[in-house]
């Protein structure tokens, strides 16, 4: 149980084009899911907490017009990288958890290049 | 603020022996560990969790950890390594309350080779 989706797991896009990454948890109801972005061979540093019916709430020097974040339900939430750019190419992954005591579970994540 | 190092971006073991690989953390108040281990472009893998309870941790591919309150510690450790173990490693952690689910915090990573 607890499987995370997340779609696709890799996209090309011109720059200046938008992208949107779904992030669907299969079997359980996530009211908060997690996105994170990670550069080659570093950690996950972690973008923004998406909140069911309400606001993200994004991290510190993360722009909130250039990735928008919606989770309209209980099992999706989208990342859409606006206006890409190269510096935007990336390994963006997501997260969710039916409660801590089941643990986090992560998508198999999306590989992002901007040409 | 909560905060994890994992002081060696690399370890190497001869498959067969016994791995470790080192995590401390920080965090205010009861401490919710988690270890992953995430194959080349995918995604985290769940390999344990420390919420409570016994301080010997046991996982998923024979990966156990240990919780040591005193020294801030919850290493990964494998009583025999495979080649099949080379990895990168993440310890995460988050504060330990209840309600809503919080963000984890991850390291820095460690990468595992495990040679023949």
């Amino acid at each position: 149980g607890a499987v995370v989706s997340q779609h696709p797991s890799r996209v090309i896009c011109k720059s200046g084009t938008s992208v949107k990454i779904e992030c669907r948890s299969l079997d359980f109801q996530a009211t908060t899911m997690f996105w994170y972005r990670q550069f080659p061979k570093q950690s996950l540093m972690l973008m923004a907490t998406s909140n069911e019916g309400s606001k993200a709430t994004y991290e510190q020097g993360v722009e909130k017009d250039k990735f928008l974040i919606n989770h309209a339900s209980l099992t999706l939430s989208t990342l859409t990288v606006t206006s890409a750019h190269p510096e935007d190419s990336s390994f963006y992954i997501c997260s969710a958890t039916p409660g801590v005591n089941y643990g986090y579970t992560f998508g198999s994540g999306t590989r992002l290049t901007v040409v | 603020a909560q905060s994890v190092a994992q002081p060696e971006d690399q370890v190497n073991v001869a498959e067969g022996n016994p791995l470790t690989v080192k995590c401390t953390y920080s965090v205010s108040g009861n401490p919710y560990l988690f270890w992953y281990v995430q194959y080349p472009n995918r995604g985290l893998q769940f390999l344990l969790k420390y919420i409570t309870g016994d301080n010997l941790v046991k996982g998923s591919y024979g990966f156990e950890a240990e919780f040591n309150k005193s020294q801030t510690s919850f290493h990964l450790k494998k009583p025999s390594a495979l080649v099949s173990d080379s990895a990168l490693y993440f310890c995460a952690v988050r504060q330990g309350t209840s309600g809503s689910a919080r963000q984890l915090t991850f390291g820095s990573g460690t990468q595992l080779t495990v040679l023949p």
